[in-house]
């Protein structure tokens, strides 16, 4: 079964402090590992998708990388905008089109 | 333009009765989902359908029905609702190649079950 893991849980930093979050997977196969955005009351918003080890995207001050094992998302110089919760998640070879979801690193990034 | 839309955004009720949630997509996609968010945030499938098929059940209990009129739409009927079963409630969608599976998600339905 796959397996996403997130850590930490909560992180808090202050504005321009970079910083980077954790996603730990154990798939079957990695068919894609997923980086979305989830502000408090809506829905999650897609970020990134990473294929490969080795495979880095940005977009803003996000930057997404990738090993076998983990995924980093990397924020760089964090603005207040930038709080919400990350979510991860994995397809693996086996799985159709189903995600799994980790549970989430909750940012907050103080003025 | 909202791509994947939700209605109710909330939706309050009592122990034992009959509830649906809808969902339509705009996005020309064949394949949508059902996810259910407890309270600690955790996301979880629920149900899949691709042209209309069922792909995904998870254990879900049968007292949940998701249905399919057509592509664009998928809905989500819950009987006898129990209070174990108030969570959001996020309808996604997806265009899956050998490239891209990303899913788009809609604004959530809230149930409380009281």
């Amino acid at each position: 079964e796959d397996q996403v893991t997130q850590s930490p849980e909560a992180l808090r930093l202050q504005e321009g402090e970079s910083s980077s979050l954790n996603c730990s997977y154990t798939v079957s196969g990695l068919r894609g590992l997923f980086w979305y955005r989830q502000d408090p009351g809506k829905g999650p918003e897609f970020l990134f998708t990473l294929y490969s080890a080795g495979e880095e995207k940005e977009k803003e001050r996000l930057k997404a990388t990738l090993t076998k094992k983990e995924s980093f998302l990397h924020i760089t110089a964090p603005k207040p905008e930038d709080s919400a919760t990350y979510l991860c998640a994995v397809r693996s070879g086996g799985s159709n089109y189903k995600l799994t979801f980790g549970k989430g690193t909750l940012l907050t990034v103080n003025p | 333009d909202t791509a994947v839309s939700q209605t109710p955004k909330y939706l309050v009720t009592q122990m034992g009765n009959d509830k649906s949630i809808k969902c339509e997509q705009n996005l020309g996609h064949d394949t949508m989902y059902w996810y259910k968010q407890d309270s600690k945030k955790f996301l979880k499938i629920m149900f899949s359908y691709n042209n209309k098929e069922l792909i995904i059940n998870e254990t879900v209990p049968n007292r949940f029905s998701p249905k399919s009129p057509d592509k664009a739409h998928l809905n989500l009927h819950i009987n006898s609702l129990e209070l174990g079963d108030s969570a959001v409630y996020f309808c996604a969608s997806s265009q899956p190649s050998d490239f891209a599976y990303e899913q788009y998600f809609g604004p959530g339905t809230r149930l409380t079950v009281t």
